[in-house]
């Protein structure tokens, strides 16, 4: 069975930093492309983002780019995100997700979610 | 960037009505537009992926279609467990992958 879990939310304050982590299992982690999806409270879906199954490609929402940095480490089948520069609009549940191929551009879609981890920024 | 906008943001419903949810691209996205499903306190799940393929274990009472930049969502005959979010995402960028603000199915 796939399973994704992500871990590493908390309350920070804003400026800080912070790693998240996604452990995966149940299928070739390598051979997919993943994803960081995040949901500020009673709010809508918001991508932000993904990473080639090989890791060598990478891509950022505006939002979050050159703030975050997305990575993997595909021996030990766990997707992470740092995040860094905190601010409170950043206050979110983030998700991973499984992409369909090794590519997260025009695929399948993401197949498989987590169950997401909350990171929530106050002073 | 593509901006995804689906209409309407709410729909109330009843058991056993036919409901009807639209996307619209700000440009083309082919066909790499997916659906989800999001129930209250749950992560996203795929519905259809590349505008009309049921994902696996997804109910037949759900369709998909359109291309280019119009799609739409159809539960056929909504059921109790269906009342929830459902958001559009485009995967046809080279380097963004949006989603749309999202569509709330409520009880009537």
């Amino acid at each position: 069975e796939v399973h994704l879990l992500a871990s590493g939310g908390r309350l920070v304050q804003p400026g800080e930093s912070l790693r998240l982590s996604c452990a995966v299992s149940g299928f070739s982690f390598s051979d997919y492309a993943m994803s960081w999806v995040r949901q500020a409270p009673g709010k809508g879906l918001e991508w932000v983002s993904s990473l080639s199954g090989s890791g060598g490609t990478t891509y950022y929402a505006d939002s979050v780019k050159g703030r975050f940095t997305i990575s993997r480490d595909n021996s030990k089948n766990t997707l992470f995100l740092q995040v860094d520069r905190l601010r409170d609009d950043d206050t979110a549940l983030y998700f991973c997700a499984k992409g369909s191929s090794s590519w997260p551009n025009r695929d399948n879609g993401l197949d498989v979610w987590g169950q997401g981890t909350t990171v929530t920024v106050s002073s | 960037d593509i901006q995804l906008t689906q209409s309407p943001s709410y729909v109330y419903a009843s058991v056993g009505d036919r409901v009807t949810i639209t996307c619209r691209a700000s440009q083309t996205v082919s066909n790499f537009l997916h659906w989800y499903l999001q129930k209250p306190g749950k992560a996203p799940e795929l519905l259809i992926y590349t505008a009309s393929n049921l994902q696996s274990g997804v109910p037949s009472r759900f369709s998909g279609s359109g291309s280019g930049t119009d799609f739409t969502l159809t539960i056929s005959s909504v059921q109790p467990e269906d009342f929830a979010t459902y958001y559009c995402q485009q995967s046809y960028s080279a380097v963004m992958f949006t989603f749309g603000q999202g569509t709330k199915v409520q009880i009537k």
